[in-house]
């Protein structure tokens, strides 16, 4: 079973940013949270992962509360092809720990 | 840097037939997965190869499913006889480990109909 909690949908109006949450209360401290998404009729895509910092890259940014008990993905600027299924996993980062995928977030960005 | 391939990319077949998919992951990965995608779910684990060596199967029905990666390249699944409830998206992904990052990458999968 999947360690984490999102909200089933969410809607954003493009241009805007989009705040996808996760809860993740029993995460380890080993453990990674990482985000992945997957647009209609194409495999899931890396996004970002962390451990216990904030981290940012060119597709966005993962805020991790200092509990770590759960974490956001911000979208800065939403544009209609952000529209997908976000999917939060935490994961020890081990040699053979596989990826655990729950139902995700579907995000719908609106013009 | 070529993407994971996957073929084919529709099958549709009828319940107790066989079927086959097949995968080449990206050059130099060398952990495969094999995931299963019913429609409104997110995606399932089946198999997890490192190298030609399989590290985890505990979520592949091994009655009639089956996976091979010989030579530690390509890989193949193989259901047989297919079962209704077999209908969905079978993913494939590569990943190598750098770091702290065991970022996978996933090819466009092949659909499964069976009726």
């Amino acid at each position: 079973d999947a360690k984490t909690t999102q909200p089933t949908s969410m809607d954003c109006a493009e241009g805007r940013a989009a705040n996808l949450p996760c809860n993740h209360s029993t995460i380890s401290e080993n453990e990674y949270v990482y985000w992945y998404r997957q647009i209609h009729s194409q495999g899931p895509q890396y996004i970002i992962h962390g451990l216990k910092n904030n981290e940012t890259n060119e597709m966005a940014s993962l805020i991790i509360t200092e509990d770590r008990k759960s974490s956001t993905l911000i979208l800065p600027h939403a544009t209609l092809r952000d529209t997908a299924v976000y999917y939060c996993i935490v994961r020890v980062n081990n040699y053979g720990q596989n990826f655990v995928f729950g139902p995700g977030t579907r995000l719908s960005v609106l013009p | 840097e070529a993407g994971v391939a996957q073929s084919p990319r529709y099958k549709i077949i009828e319940k107790r037939q066989s079927v086959a998919f097949w995968c080449n992951p990206i050059s130099g990965h060398a952990t495969l997965y094999w995931y299963q995608q019913i429609l409104g779910q997110g995606p399932k684990l089946l198999i997890q190869f490192q190298n030609n060596g399989v590290v985890d199967d505990s979520q592949l029905p091994k009655d009639r499913f089956s996976a091979e990666r010989l030579k530690g390249v390509d890989s193949t699944l193989k259901i047989q006889p297919a079962k209704l409830e077999d209908s969905a998206v079978y993913l494939c992904a590569s990943s190598r480990e750098v770091g702290d990052s065991y970022e996978q990458y996933f090819g466009p999968g092949t659909r499964l109909t069976v009726t």
